[in-house]
């Protein structure tokens, strides 16, 4: 099995709510990613967790709070989230961090903040 | 540092005439590359990867991809084109010495592929 699973699908939120992205994956993985894709771009890396802690912040600003539960889990907490932050958030998982293993990605997430 | 540079922000081909993506690479040591596949609003598929074994890597769907190091390119290929291959396809080369201590993926800028009947 190599699924990631996101919910929601899609999400709209205004610049005043508080809400929260979900990722999980059941491969093991010790390695999970949140990414951010703006539309006809790639995806932009905004956070790594090894291990279950956090490795990497891509220089994300503080309105998106990242954490890890546990070694399956992975969300990402927004607030007070600016109309430009409306992207499709993809999460990812690989082996681990440090070795050139593939990422598996999830479907993502889709938000819109108004 | 490494890079890599999709040459083609559009191709459109048949329905069953085959497909060329062409891929170049910067690297300054054996490099892991990949190939993904985003169809319209979803996420990324992994179509195959190569990781210094045979050039000649196979993937899903029909899809292949040869590494050929004196030409710094990893050019996807598949024989006869689908209408379901109409998608984005991102060529990817991997960063183990990337700063932070991880193996960060690097990502080309995409290729649209569109399949016309």
């Amino acid at each position: 099995d190599t699924e990631v699973t996101q919910t929601p699908k899609h999400l709209v939120m205004g610049m005043t709510n508080k809400k929260s992205l979900k990722c999980e994956q059941h491969m093991g993985h010790r390695a999970m990613y949140w990414y951010k894709q703006k539309a006809k771009k790639p995806p932009e890396l905004m956070f790594v967790y090894s291990y279950e802690k956090l490795s990497i912040n891509e220089s994300v600003p503080s309105r998106f709070s990242p954490e890890c539960p546990n070694s399956s889990l992975l969300n990402l907490h927004l607030h007070a989230l600016q109309p430009e932050d409306s992207a499709l958030y993809l999460c990812a998982s690989s082996q681990d961090a440090q070795n050139s293993y593939e990422q598996y990605f999830g479907p993502g997430t889709r938000l819109t903040v108004t | 540092a490494q890079s890599v540079t999709q040459l083609d922000s559009h191709v459109s081909v048949s329905e069953g005439t085959p497909v060329l993506l062409r891929c170049n690479y910067s690297s300054s040591y054996s490099p892991s590359l990949f190939w993904y596949v985003q169809h319209p609003n979803k996420g990324l598929q992994l179509l195959l990867k190569y990781t210094s074994a045979a050039t000649l890597v196979k993937g899903i769907n029909g899809f292949e991809a040869e590494f050929k190091k004196s030409e710094t390119s990893f050019h996807l290929t598949k024989p006869s084109a689908h209408m379901s291959d109409a998608a984005e396809y991102f060529c990817v080369v991997s960063d183990p010495f990337s700063s932070g201590g991880y193996n960060k993926l690097i990502f080309g800028a995409g290729t649209r592929l569109a399949v016309h009947p």
